[in-house]
């Protein structure tokens, strides 16, 4: 299993431009989460999944989109990006329940 | 959400018992504790959780206060490899989600 992995590890941006973060889980999970972790802070969630064809907003969703077309990807969209949006930006997976979070090893985004 | 406070930074001596504290208050009846690390530069990864009994497994110990508004983490002979941040996350069932706080940054010392 390769478990959580993402797409791209690394991006520069410049204002304005667009991207998609994939997110790929081999797990056959339920929920799938995207994170935002600043310098310094604790992870903030973006927006997340509690099954295929459905997505949520967590507590920072401003400036992003997410799509859940398939149960095993979790799409994280910047249709604008701003220099604020610069962060490592981790994807997490789990089965259901009360039961543990699997993160990926992140992807860092610089918007110049 | 219920609220956590964390110490912002521990020190530890190798091989010694290391206990990292968690205050959440606010926590309801139903809500679980969830402890996850943080090595530099990678994802979070699952320590531990809990209801309202203590819990062990193999990397760790969960010890929870009998009013449930407190709760520690104990790691039994700290490594160098344990040095890393420490997230003391509720859960109320049925949210699916976490929220992060900012953790405790532990520093084991050789």
């Amino acid at each position: 299993n390769a478990g959580v992995t993402q797409t791209p590890k690394f991006r520069v941006l410049k204002t304005g431009q667009s991207m998609t973060l994939l997110c790929a889980q081999d797990m056959n999970h339920e929920y799938m989460y995207w994170y935002r972790q600043d310098p310094g802070m604790g992870l903030r969630l973006i927006h997340y999944s509690v099954g295929e064809g459905t997505t949520a907003k967590g507590e920072v969703p401003d400036g992003y989109n997410v799509s859940r077309l398939k149960k095993q990807n979790f799409l994280l969209g910047l249709e604008s990006a701003a220099p604020s949006q610069t962060s490592v930006y981790f994807c997490a997976s789990r089965s259901g329940g009360v039961s543990e979070q699997y993160f990926g090893p992140g992807t860092r985004l610089t918007v110049t | 959400d219920a609220k956590t406070t964390q110490p912002n930074s521990m020190e530890s001596n190798e091989e010694e018992p290391v206990h990292l504290p968690c205050n959440h208050s606010t926590i309801s009846g139903t809500d679980y504790i969830h402890w996850y690390l943080q090595l530099p530069s990678q994802g979070p990864e699952y320590v531990i959780h809990g209801l309202t009994s203590n819990v062990n497994n193999r990397m760790a110990s969960l010890a929870i206060a009998e009013d449930r508004k407190s709760s520690t983490l104990i790691l039994h002979r700290a490594t160098l490899r344990d040095a890393a941040v420490y997230y003391c996350i509720p859960e109320a069932p049925g949210t699916y989600k976490y929220i992060f706080g900012t953790g405790t940054r532990l520093k084991v010392l050789a």
